[in-house]
C-alpha cells in the first residue's frame, strides 16, 4: 500500500532558529501533499496544500512566510518553520495523495508518522 | 466555512458495552473518512465512506454515512480495552482536502 515517510520524528530547536521537516511518498507519486498541525488534545488543523511544482495554498490564518512549503518533486515535500518560537511547538503531520491512491474517483489520503517539534 | 463536529468529545465506557460516536458536518460532501489516533502517534485509517447509505464494518467497529442528514456514525460493539484511542472523522471538501472533526477520546475500562 501507499507509504509516506516523515522525518524527523522529534526535533528540539532553540527559539529563533529554523527547522525543516521532510515528507516523502515511498512507493507512489504524490501529486498533492497536505500539512497539518495538531496541538495537544486538539484536532488536526490543515495548514496548507501543495501541488508538485506549484506554490502552496495556505489556509486562512497561516503565515506563509513563517511556514515555508516546498513540493519540488512528486515524492518529496518539505515544511520549514522559520524563526521558530515556543508557540510553534506542536505535532506536525503530512499527508499525501496521488493517482495511485484514488478510491472511486476521489483521493485516498496517506499520512506520515508525524513530527513533534519543541521550541525552547 | 465547513464545520465538522463530533460528539461526544470524551467517552468513557465499560468493556463489553456498545456505543455510537456521531459526526455532523455543515456542507455537502459525499466522502467521509474515519481515523484512529493513539497517543503520540499519527493517524490510522479505519474507513472510507464514499456514498450515501454506505456502511462498512471491521471487527467491533461499524461506520455509516447519511449524506442527506450530513451525518456519519461510528458504532462500537462490545468494547475492549484495545479500542481506547482518539477517533476522528474527516470530510472531503470536494476540492480534495480533508477537514477534520473535533475528535472523540475513547477510554474503555474493565
Amino acid at each position: 500500500g501507499a507509504v509516506v515517510s516523515q522525518h524527523p520524528s522529534r526535533v528540539i530547536c532553540k527559539s529563533g532558529t529554523s527547522v525543516k521537516i521532510e515528507c516523502r511518498s515511498l512507493d507512489f507519486q504524490a501529486t498533492t501533499m497536505f500539512w497539518y498541525r495538531q496541538f495537544p488534545k486538539q484536532s488536526l488543523m490543515l495548514m496548507a496544500t501543495s501541488n508538485e511544482g506549484s506554490k502552496a495554498t495556505y489556509e486562512q490564518g497561516v503565515e506563509k512566510d513563517k511556514f515555508l512549503i516546498n513540493h519540488a518533486s512528486l515524492t518529496l515535500s518539505t515544511l520549514t518553520v522559520t524563526s521558530a518560537h515556543p508557540e510553534d511547538s506542536s505535532f506536525y503531520i503530512c499527508s499525501a495523495a496521488g493517482l495511485e491512491t484514488i478510491i472511486d474517483g476521489g483521493y485516498g489520503y496517506t499520512f506520515g508518522s508525524g513530527t513533534r517539534l519543541t521550541v525552547v | 466555512e465547513l464545520k465538522v463536529e463530533q460528539n461526544p468529545l470524551f467517552l468513557s465506557m465499560q468493556e463489553g458495552k456498545n456505543y455510537t460516536i456521531y459526526c455532523n458536518y455543515s456542507t455537502t460532501s459525499d466522502r467521509l473518512y474515519w481515523y484512529r489516533q493513539d497517543p503520540g502517534k499519527s493517524l490510522e485509517s479505519l474507513f472510507v465512506l464514499l456514498s450515501n447509505g454506505a456502511v462498512k464494518q471491521e471487527g467491533r467497529l461499524m461506520a455509516s454515512l447519511d449524506t442527506k442528514a450530513r451525518l456519519s456514525t461510528l458504532h462500537i460493539t462490545a468494547a475492549v480495552h484495545d479500542l481506547s484511542a482518539t477517533y476522528f472523522c474527516a470530510v472531503d471538501m470536494n476540492t480534495d482536502k480533508l477537514i477534520f472533526g473535533t475528535g472523540t477520546r475513547l477510554q474503555v475500562f474493565p
